[in-house]
Protein backbone atom coordinates (compact mmCIF):
# COMPACT_ATOMS: atom_id res chain seq x y z
CA UNK A 1 0.00 0.00 0.00
CA UNK A 2 3.04 2.32 -0.60
CA UNK A 3 1.63 5.91 -1.67
CA UNK A 4 5.24 7.31 -2.80
CA UNK A 5 7.73 4.72 -3.84
CA UNK A 6 11.50 5.51 -4.95
CA UNK A 7 14.06 3.14 -5.96
CA UNK A 8 16.87 2.79 -5.30
CA UNK A 9 16.85 3.77 -1.77
CA UNK A 10 20.86 3.97 -1.55
CA UNK A 11 23.46 4.51 -4.53
CA UNK A 12 27.03 4.60 -4.69
CA UNK A 13 28.45 5.53 -7.34
CA UNK A 14 31.93 7.02 -8.98
CA UNK A 15 32.13 10.99 -10.37
CA UNK A 16 31.29 10.96 -14.30
CA UNK A 17 28.71 8.38 -13.89
CA UNK A 18 25.38 8.46 -15.29
CA UNK A 19 22.42 7.53 -12.69
CA UNK A 20 18.52 7.05 -12.43
CA UNK A 21 16.50 7.34 -9.50
CA UNK A 22 12.76 6.16 -10.44
CA UNK A 23 9.60 7.03 -8.75
CA UNK A 24 5.92 6.00 -8.77
CA UNK A 25 2.56 7.09 -6.63
CA UNK A 26 -0.41 5.09 -6.73
CA UNK A 27 -2.35 7.67 -5.31
CA UNK A 28 -4.41 8.89 -8.34
CA UNK A 29 -2.20 12.45 -7.61
CA UNK A 30 -1.88 14.71 -11.07
CA UNK A 31 0.89 16.07 -10.07
CA UNK A 32 5.08 14.91 -8.94
CA UNK A 33 8.24 16.78 -7.84
CA UNK A 34 11.62 15.91 -6.71
CA UNK A 35 13.35 17.45 -4.15
CA UNK A 36 16.87 17.57 -3.33
CA UNK A 37 17.89 17.29 0.42
CA UNK A 38 21.57 18.27 1.45
CA UNK A 39 23.76 17.29 4.39
CA UNK A 40 22.27 20.41 6.42
CA UNK A 41 18.96 18.60 5.81
CA UNK A 42 17.40 22.29 3.11
CA UNK A 43 14.94 20.68 1.29
CA UNK A 44 14.70 22.93 -2.25
CA UNK A 45 12.43 21.99 -5.52
CA UNK A 46 14.30 20.97 -8.74
CA UNK A 47 11.09 19.77 -10.66
CA UNK A 48 7.85 19.78 -10.99
CA UNK A 49 5.29 17.67 -13.39
CA UNK A 50 1.55 18.25 -13.70
CA UNK A 51 -0.12 15.17 -16.07
CA UNK A 52 3.51 14.50 -17.39
CA UNK A 53 4.17 17.93 -18.51
CA UNK A 54 6.94 19.95 -16.88
CA UNK A 55 5.33 22.88 -15.16
CA UNK A 56 8.38 23.95 -12.70
CA UNK A 57 12.14 23.57 -13.41
CA UNK A 58 14.33 25.11 -10.63
CA UNK A 59 17.83 26.38 -11.45
CA UNK A 60 19.23 22.93 -11.93
CA UNK A 61 22.17 22.02 -13.82
CA UNK A 62 20.97 20.24 -17.30
CA UNK A 63 23.18 16.69 -16.29
CA UNK A 64 19.77 16.53 -14.34
CA UNK A 65 16.58 15.68 -16.72
CA UNK A 66 13.00 14.48 -15.23
CA UNK A 67 11.00 12.26 -17.37
CA UNK A 68 7.72 11.54 -16.57
CA UNK A 69 6.22 8.40 -19.20
CA UNK A 70 2.91 8.68 -17.67
CA UNK A 71 1.00 10.88 -14.54
CA UNK A 72 2.18 8.06 -11.75
CA UNK A 73 6.13 8.41 -12.46
CA UNK A 74 8.29 11.00 -12.75
CA UNK A 75 11.71 9.31 -12.85
CA UNK A 76 15.10 11.62 -12.66
CA UNK A 77 18.36 10.79 -14.91
CA UNK A 78 21.32 12.36 -13.61
CA UNK A 79 24.19 12.67 -16.41
CA UNK A 80 28.45 13.20 -15.72
CA UNK A 81 27.35 13.23 -11.64
CA UNK A 82 29.35 15.27 -9.30
CA UNK A 83 30.93 15.00 -5.81
CA UNK A 84 28.39 18.36 -4.92
CA UNK A 85 25.25 15.64 -6.49
CA UNK A 86 26.12 13.74 -3.11
CA UNK A 87 22.16 14.45 -0.98
CA UNK A 88 19.20 12.95 -0.74
CA UNK A 89 16.62 13.25 -3.24
CA UNK A 90 12.92 13.08 -2.69
CA UNK A 91 10.19 12.74 -5.06
CA UNK A 92 6.88 13.67 -4.14
CA UNK A 93 3.04 13.99 -5.28
CA UNK A 94 0.12 16.15 -4.66
CA UNK A 95 -3.41 16.70 -6.38
CA UNK A 96 -3.51 18.80 -9.20
CA UNK A 97 -1.13 21.53 -8.19
CA UNK A 98 -3.23 24.71 -9.42
CA UNK A 99 -6.67 23.40 -7.50
CA UNK A 100 -7.69 24.68 -3.87
CA UNK A 101 -7.38 22.66 -0.90
CA UNK A 102 -5.49 19.96 -2.67
CA UNK A 103 -1.76 21.17 -1.72
CA UNK A 104 -0.77 18.69 0.37
CA UNK A 105 2.19 16.63 -0.26
CA UNK A 106 2.96 13.30 0.20
CA UNK A 107 6.53 12.33 0.01
CA UNK A 108 8.69 9.00 -0.85
CA UNK A 109 11.47 7.72 1.16
CA UNK A 110 13.74 9.04 -0.23
CA UNK A 111 17.11 7.72 -2.14
CA UNK A 112 20.21 8.60 -1.09
CA UNK A 113 23.11 9.45 -3.61
CA UNK A 114 26.97 9.16 -2.60
CA UNK A 115 29.53 10.21 -5.20
CA UNK A 116 32.73 9.67 -4.41
CA UNK B 1 11.19 33.85 -5.28
CA UNK B 2 9.54 32.71 -1.81
CA UNK B 3 11.95 33.80 0.98
CA UNK B 4 11.23 31.68 4.39
CA UNK B 5 13.49 32.09 7.47
CA UNK B 6 13.08 29.94 10.43
CA UNK B 7 13.82 30.16 13.60
CA UNK B 8 15.47 28.74 16.15
CA UNK B 9 17.76 25.91 14.12
CA UNK B 10 17.85 24.04 17.30
CA UNK B 11 15.25 23.70 20.29
CA UNK B 12 15.86 21.40 22.99
CA UNK B 13 13.47 20.92 25.70
CA UNK B 14 11.93 19.25 29.04
CA UNK B 15 9.53 16.64 28.32
CA UNK B 16 6.40 17.97 28.83
CA UNK B 17 7.33 21.22 28.05
CA UNK B 18 5.98 23.27 25.21
CA UNK B 19 8.20 23.94 21.83
CA UNK B 20 7.65 26.99 19.58
CA UNK B 21 8.79 27.32 16.13
CA UNK B 22 8.58 30.94 13.88
CA UNK B 23 8.55 31.21 10.46
CA UNK B 24 8.73 33.95 8.52
CA UNK B 25 7.81 34.46 5.10
CA UNK B 26 7.83 37.46 1.62
CA UNK B 27 5.04 37.46 -0.38
CA UNK B 28 2.05 38.70 1.18
CA UNK B 29 0.40 36.73 -1.90
CA UNK B 30 0.70 33.85 -0.01
CA UNK B 31 -1.86 31.50 1.17
CA UNK B 32 -1.11 27.95 2.49
CA UNK B 33 1.18 27.36 4.98
CA UNK B 34 2.16 23.43 6.25
CA UNK B 35 4.36 22.39 8.28
CA UNK B 36 6.34 18.95 7.59
CA UNK B 37 8.08 16.79 10.48
CA UNK B 38 11.55 14.84 9.56
CA UNK B 39 12.32 11.84 12.12
CA UNK B 40 15.71 10.83 11.56
CA UNK B 41 15.98 9.29 8.22
CA UNK B 42 12.61 9.53 7.05
CA UNK B 43 10.61 11.07 4.64
CA UNK B 44 9.27 14.71 5.74
CA UNK B 45 5.43 14.18 6.46
CA UNK B 46 2.56 16.96 6.90
CA UNK B 47 1.49 17.56 10.31
CA UNK B 48 -0.27 19.92 10.20
CA UNK B 49 -1.35 23.32 7.87
CA UNK B 50 -3.27 26.30 7.87
CA UNK B 51 -4.44 28.76 5.29
CA UNK B 52 -4.74 32.45 4.85
CA UNK B 53 -8.69 32.87 5.85
CA UNK B 54 -7.83 31.32 9.21
CA UNK B 55 -5.69 32.67 12.06
CA UNK B 56 -5.45 29.70 14.25
CA UNK B 57 -5.60 25.53 13.88
CA UNK B 58 -5.47 22.58 16.49
CA UNK B 59 -4.49 18.70 16.52
CA UNK B 60 -4.35 17.87 19.50
CA UNK B 61 -1.06 18.25 21.02
CA UNK B 62 0.02 20.76 18.05
CA UNK B 63 -1.36 24.50 16.72
CA UNK B 64 -0.25 26.63 14.10
CA UNK B 65 -0.98 30.35 14.34
CA UNK B 66 -0.52 32.81 11.41
CA UNK B 67 -0.10 36.50 11.45
CA UNK B 68 -0.68 37.61 7.88
CA UNK B 69 -0.19 40.87 8.51
CA UNK B 70 3.39 40.58 10.37
CA UNK B 71 3.57 37.64 7.20
CA UNK B 72 4.56 35.10 10.53
CA UNK B 73 3.35 31.52 11.22
CA UNK B 74 4.51 29.47 14.63
CA UNK B 75 3.72 25.87 15.19
CA UNK B 76 3.38 24.90 18.95
CA UNK B 77 3.72 22.02 20.66
CA UNK B 78 2.33 20.92 24.04
CA UNK B 79 2.83 18.54 26.43
CA UNK B 80 6.27 17.41 24.44
CA UNK B 81 6.86 13.22 24.58
CA UNK B 82 10.49 11.73 23.27
CA UNK B 83 8.64 10.93 19.57
CA UNK B 84 8.45 14.65 19.01
CA UNK B 85 11.95 14.54 18.27
CA UNK B 86 12.85 15.04 14.75
CA UNK B 87 13.04 18.22 12.43
CA UNK B 88 10.74 20.67 11.56
CA UNK B 89 10.31 22.72 8.93
CA UNK B 90 7.79 25.08 7.77
CA UNK B 91 6.88 25.73 4.06
CA UNK B 92 4.91 28.16 1.98
CA UNK B 93 3.23 27.86 -1.50
CA UNK B 94 4.14 30.55 -3.92
CA UNK B 95 3.56 30.48 -7.84
CA UNK B 96 2.27 26.85 -6.90
CA UNK B 97 5.86 25.83 -5.40
CA UNK B 98 6.50 24.97 -1.76
CA UNK B 99 9.64 26.74 -0.44
CA UNK B 100 10.49 25.32 2.91
CA UNK B 101 12.33 26.80 5.74
CA UNK B 102 15.73 25.47 6.77
CA UNK B 103 14.51 23.69 9.27
CA UNK B 104 14.44 22.85 13.61
CA UNK B 105 15.84 20.69 15.30
CA UNK B 106 14.05 19.61 18.15
CA UNK B 107 15.58 17.10 21.22
CA UNK B 108 13.18 16.48 23.80
CA UNK B 109 15.26 15.52 26.69
CA UNK B 110 13.70 12.47 29.13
Amino acid sequence: DTAVSQTPKYLVTQMGNDKSIKCEQNLGHDTMYWYKQDSKKFLKIMFSYNNKELIINETVPNRFSPKSPDKAHLNLHINSLELGDSAVYFCASSQEYSSEPHYEQYFGPGTRLTVT
Amino acid sequence: GENVEQHPSTLSVQEGDSAVIKCTYSDSASNYFPWYKQELGKRPQLIIDIRSNVGEKKDQRIAVTLNKTAKHFSLHITETQPEDSAVYFCAVINDYKLSFGAGTTVTVRA
